[in-house]
């Protein structure tokens, strides 16, 4: 059974600072994996999307890496900003199953 | 956020009777989900479509059932609820199976 940890559960951290957040994950027939932030009392907001065949996807100041030997991947986040501060989720897409198996967030906050 | 209502927002409701929660979406994705979010157990899978009258059930169908007649509309019903079902739910979109899950704002249902 796929199981996808978050460590840590919460981070708190000053502006300005880059950061990493990391997600790992126990089976390696993934087909992708996915990241999200949600801010309180919304929905998901997906990041970045890495397929199984990349190492890592880039969008402005976000860097996902994807390492399947290891089930392991990374968010980096570049020159945080008090508006990155929110639950950042990871999820796999187990094969052969309609089903990301997600993990329990990390919430990160931003302090000016 | 990506042309995904879900409708109420809000609900509550005694338990023993039946509940409707609806998605629409206006992206003419064929794919469309329902998550559940609880404390402790993250987002977890109810049930899914993959076309209109094509659906499939998740890790916890049991107590629910959902309805796809049409392309832009996703039906889950709790036909008794009972007080486990008090919980978050989330409707989510995707173009394909490998492609990025995309998020409504939730509807956040008490059953007393």
């Amino acid at each position: 059974k796929q199981e996808v940890t978050q460590i840590p559960a919460a981070l708190s951290v000053p502006e300005g600072e880059n950061l990493v957040l990391n997600c790992s994950f126990t089976d390696s027939a993934i087909y992708n994996l996915q990241w999200f932030r949600q801010d309180p009392g919304k929905g998901l907001t997906s990041l970045l999307l890495i397929q199984s065949s990349q190492r890592e996807q880039t969008s402005g100041r976000l860097n996902a890496s994807l390492d399947k030997s290891s089930g392991r991947s990374t968010l980096y986040i570049a020159a945080s900003q008090p508006g990155d501060s929110a639950t950042y989720l990871c999820a796999a897409l187990i094969q052969g199953a309609q089903k990301l198996v997600f993990g329990q967030g990390t919430r990160l906050t931003i302090n000016p | 956020d990506a042309g995904i209502t879900q409708s109420p927002r809000h609900k509550v409701t005694e338990t023993g009777t039946p509940v409707t929660l609806r998605c629409h979406q206006t992206e003419n994705h064929r794919y469309m989900y329902w998550y559940r979010q609880d404390p402790g157990h993250g987002l977890r899978l109810i049930h899914y479509s993959y076309g209109v009258k094509d659906t499939d059930k998740g890790e916890v169908s049991d107590g629910y059932s959902v309805s796809r007649s049409k392309t832009e509309d996703f039906l889950l019903t709790l036909e008794s609820a009972t007080s486990s079902q008090t919980s978050v739910y989330f409707c989510a979109i995707s173009l394909g199976t490998n492609q990025p899950q995309h998020f409504g704002d939730g509807t956040r249902l008490s059953i007393l």
